[in-house]
């Protein structure tokens, strides 16, 4: 597609229910990050890969936080046992190289955890 | 670590009045600088990058920042504004390489007709 698509574009779930959030990245970008935005913060580093490899997802909040790139095309960011904290703007973004450009994003999946 | 400073929270401005928008970093070493915008409903727009070359950088829409090495700090500035520029800018960082992007917290722009 023209830019990067994340599904749904909203997400409302019980605590304690287990969410997977999508993100398709624009074709051909090696590199897709994952960012949380809570209401009045800027986005925060998740979890960046590099191909199909997690190269660095040291800003996963803690284990219930999980996520995937098994063709080294599409993500799926996956949290397990939510709760209220985790409600926030999910963005996924993604880029050609990992040097010297900027990343595209999406537009993101609010998650609201009840 | 590095972080990412914004020191305006909510700026209104009437229209054609000028911007600036004050944007602080702290890491000493090399930097990739970014600001984008979020117009309301929208997702996250690159307005203008600064990597290397000529501190003083044009992006769209008429804005422009400068690169102050010694300041540690990459402002926004734009002459005149206009109600469509009302949205949420954010200043952000790269260090080391890859696009581990830190973020600022956000300057709210309301500009009034």
């Amino acid at each position: 597609g023209a830019g990067v698509s994340q599904t749904p574009s909203n997400k409302v779930t019980e605590k304690g229910k287990y969410v997977e959030l999508r993100c398709d990245p624009i074709s051909g970008h090696t590199a897709l990050y994952w960012y949380r935005q809570s209401l009045g913060q800027g986005p925060e580093f998740l979890i960046y890969f590099q191909g199909t490899g997690a190269a660095d997802d040291s800003g996963l909040p803690n284990d219930r936080f999980f996520a995937v790139r098994p063709e080294g095309s599409v993500s799926t960011l996956k949290i397990q046992r939510t709760e209220r904290g985790d409600s926030a703007v999910y963005l996924c973004a993604s880029s050609p190289q990992t040097v010297n450009t900027e990343a595209f994003f999406g537009q993101g999946t609010r998650l609201t955890v009840v | 670590a590095q972080s990412v400073s914004q020191h305006n929270h909510h700026v209104i401005l009437s229209e054609a009045a000028s911007l600036e928008l004050g944007c602080n970093y702290s890491y000493g070493g090399t930097v990739n600088l970014f600001w984008y915008v979020q117009y309301p409903g929208q997702h996250l727009q690159l307005l203008l990058k600064y990597f290397s070359g000529d501190p003083l950088v044009k992006g769209i829409k008429g804005f422009e920042a400068e690169f102050i090495k010694s300041k540690f700090s990459f402002n926004l500035r734009k002459p005149s504004v206009q109600w469509s520029d009302t949205a949420e800018y954010f200043c952000a960082v790269i260090t080391g390489g890859y696009q581990k992007v830190t973020f600022g917290t956000g300057t709210k722009l309301q500009v009034i007709p």
